[in-house]
Formats: C-alpha cells, structure tokens, sequence
C-alpha cells in the first residue's frame, strides 16, 4: 500500500518551454502533497506544500510563478515549470501524505522526475 | 530552526564489513526521525523511523537505528553491509505539528567494495 507514482520519469526541454509533471497517490488518498527538488549530489529541498483544493504553500524563495502546483483532486498533484530554463534542470521528487486526525501524516515518495532543459 | 547534519559525506565499507552512518538533529522537542536510502535516478525508500518508545527502532534490509536524546542523535547501523547496499542514505526529521514537514540532511554516499 501506499504508492506514488510521478509521470513521466525523465523529460528533455527546449528551453523557453512549459513541462508539466504529475504525481498520483495509486492506492490512498493523499490530502497533502509536498514537492521537493533535488541538485545532483545534494540533498532534497522542500519546494512547496499543497493540500487537496486549496494554494500551495511555497517555500521561501521558491518562486511561484515559475512553479506552478496543482492538487484538484486527493489523487492527484501536478508541478508545471513555465518558460523552463537549463538552470530548472534538476530531480523533482513528490511525496503524498494523507491527514488523519491526531496522526502523524507520513510521507510516501515518488520515484522522481529528471528534468533535463537544453 | 530544526536542522540535520549528517557528517560524513561519503564512507567506503567493505562488502561483510560493519556500517554506522551518523545523523544528528535540532529541533525543539523530540522530533520524529526517519533514514531513507536513495539508489542512482530513484526516488526515497523509508528504512526505518523512530517516533516514540522503544529507542532501537529495527528497519527493512537488516538495517537498525538509535535514538540517543542526550546526544541528539539517530545513527543508522547494520552489522553485515552487502554489496547492494551501496546507495544515498538521508536522515530527515519531521516536525510534529503542522504539515508534518522533512527536513532533510545532505545525505552519506555509501560505497561498497568486494
């Protein structure tokens, strides 16, 4: 049990362009999900928190704009990075959790998406 | 602020040989404390976590960790590393309130050798 998954794996951009990467939670529903990026060799970085059919909450200096976050559904989450530039090129793992009141809200971790911006 | 350290940035073990890996936290209270491991282009598999009680807390893959609250510490061992052991391991705490955020360390490169 709880499975996330992340689409697509790995993805190649011009840059200028907008990618859109989901996450899903296969087998739970998740009313918090939390996307992190991570650089080559480094550790992972919280970019922002999003609960099911509300705004994200972005970490500082995470622009916003730049990272746009969905979570319409408690299955669904999507990070589209617009007008991507080789700099965005990075590993963006999602996590999904799912409040239980008085519980701890474990996070449950995608498989990643390498985002590759030539 | 909570923060993580994990001090070694990468230890080479032999293959049979021993593993500790450290981790060291602040946080205001007793924090939850996880170990995952990250293999090359993979995502986080949860090894084991501590949120209260017993403070040995044993993990998948024959991996163990202890909490010591006076060393603010939860260092991760195993007494036989196996050559698929060989991967990132990142210790994180999680905040007790709120979100439930993680806070991640930098993370120890393990390397195994025959």
């Amino acid at each position: 049990g709880a499975v996330v998954s992340q689409h697509p794996s790995w993805v190649i951009c011009k840059s200028g362009t907008s990618v859109k990467i989901e996450c899903r939670s296969l087998d739970f529903q998740a009313t918090t999900m939390f996307w992190y990026r991570q650089f080559p060799k480094q550790s992972l970085m919280l970019m922002a928190t999003s609960n099911e059919g509300s705004k994200a909450t972005y970490e500082q200096g995470v622009e916003k704009d730049k990272f746009l976050i969905n979570h319409a559904s408690l299955t669904l989450s999507t990070l589209t990075v617009t007008s991507a530039h080789p700099e965005d090129s990075s590993f963006y793992i999602c996590s999904a959790s799912s409040r239980l009141a008085g519980s701890y809200n474990e996070q449950f971790f995608g498989p990643g998406t390498r985002l590759t911006v030539l | 602020a909570q923060s993580v350290t994990q001090p070694d940035i990468h230890i080479t073990v032999s293959e049979g040989a021993s593993l500790e890996l450290r981790c060291n936290y602040s946080y205001g209270a007793t924090p939850y404390l996880f170990w995952y491991v990250q293999s090359p282009g993979q995502g986080l598999q949860l090894l084991l976590k501590y949120f209260s009680g017993d403070t040995l807390v044993q993990g998948i893959k024959g991996f163990e960790a202890e909490f010591k609250r006076s060393q603010s510490s939860f260092n991760l061992r195993k007494p036989s590393v196996h050559w698929s052991d060989a991967a990132e391991y990142f210790c994180a705490v999680g905040e007790r309130t709120g979100a439930n955020n993680l806070f991640f360390g930098t993370g120890t490169r393990l390397t195994v050798i025959p």
